[in-house]
């Protein structure tokens, strides 16, 4: 079955420290893709990060880096430098199912608060 | 920077009553997705939507549930007797295709918060 896991319920992070946030998954098929979304107070869901499961390098975008590690079906969360507004939810999600029908898991969050 | 949105952002209804729920995608992209997030719980997908008809469902979107695009630019979900354990968070999400592939990533709407009392 396929399975997204977080097991840092809670993250706490001086600013401007960098932050690793866990993410496992479960899959058998050979394509997948993942993502991190970030849900602030407000609720709603913004899209930080993509890597795609045939991707030889790891993704990157402006001070968030994916560290995916296939093999250990890893794909942790680097957030450099940290700011007071990064304090959010964070969540993991794949990709799965057939590519006409595709669909989202997710894990259950990791909830950063960044002190200053 | 062309975004997802959704209307009402808050909905409180009577358990029993319809609601809908809409949606107004990015306006190229061609699949549309609901997810909901009980309080306190993670994200489930719902439903998956192309080319006017349903890709796949989970088995939380019984017949209760439905979805419909009624013209080029809403994408709804109505249910249509509510029950308290259907107060969530709904989200609406569409991607991008190429060539009729979806791709990968799926931007989301800020979501509509529905209590049922």
């Amino acid at each position: 079955a396929q399975k997204i896991t977080q097991t840092q319920p809670g993250m706490f992070v001086q600013e401007k420290e960098a932050v690793t946030l866990d993410c496992t998954y479960d899959t058998s098929d050979p394509s997948y893709g993942l993502f991190w979304y970030k849900q602030p107070s407000s609720g709603e869901m913004i899209f930080l990060i993509y890597q795609g499961s045939y991707d030889q390098q790891n993704a990157t975008e402006g001070r968030y880096s994916l560290n995916f590690q296939k093999a250990r079906k890893s794909a942790n969360l680097v957030i450099s430098a940290s700011q007071l507004g990064d304090s959010a939810m964070y969540f993991c999600a794949m990709r799965v199912g057939w590519v006409g029908a595709q669909k989202l898991v997710f894990g259950q969050g990791t909830r950063l608060t960044i002190n200053p | 920077e062309p975004e997802v949105t959704q209307t009402p952002s808050h909905q409180v209804t009577q358990m029993g009553q319809e609601v809908i729920l809409r949606c107004v995608p990015i306006s190229n992209h061609l699949y549309f997705y609901w997810y909901r997030q009980i309080l306190g719980q993670k994200v489930e997908f719902l439903v998956s939507f192309y080319n006017n008809e349903i890709s796949e469902k989970s088995e939380i979107f019984d017949d209760q549930f439905s979805v419909e695009r009624p013209d080029g630019s809403n994408f709804t979900l109505k249910i249509r007797s509510t029950k308290l354990e259907d107060s969530a968070m709904y989200f609406c999400a569409s991607s991008a295709t190429t060539t009729g592939v979806p791709q990968e990533t799926q931007y989301f709407g800020p979501g509509t918060r529905l209590l049922v009392l």
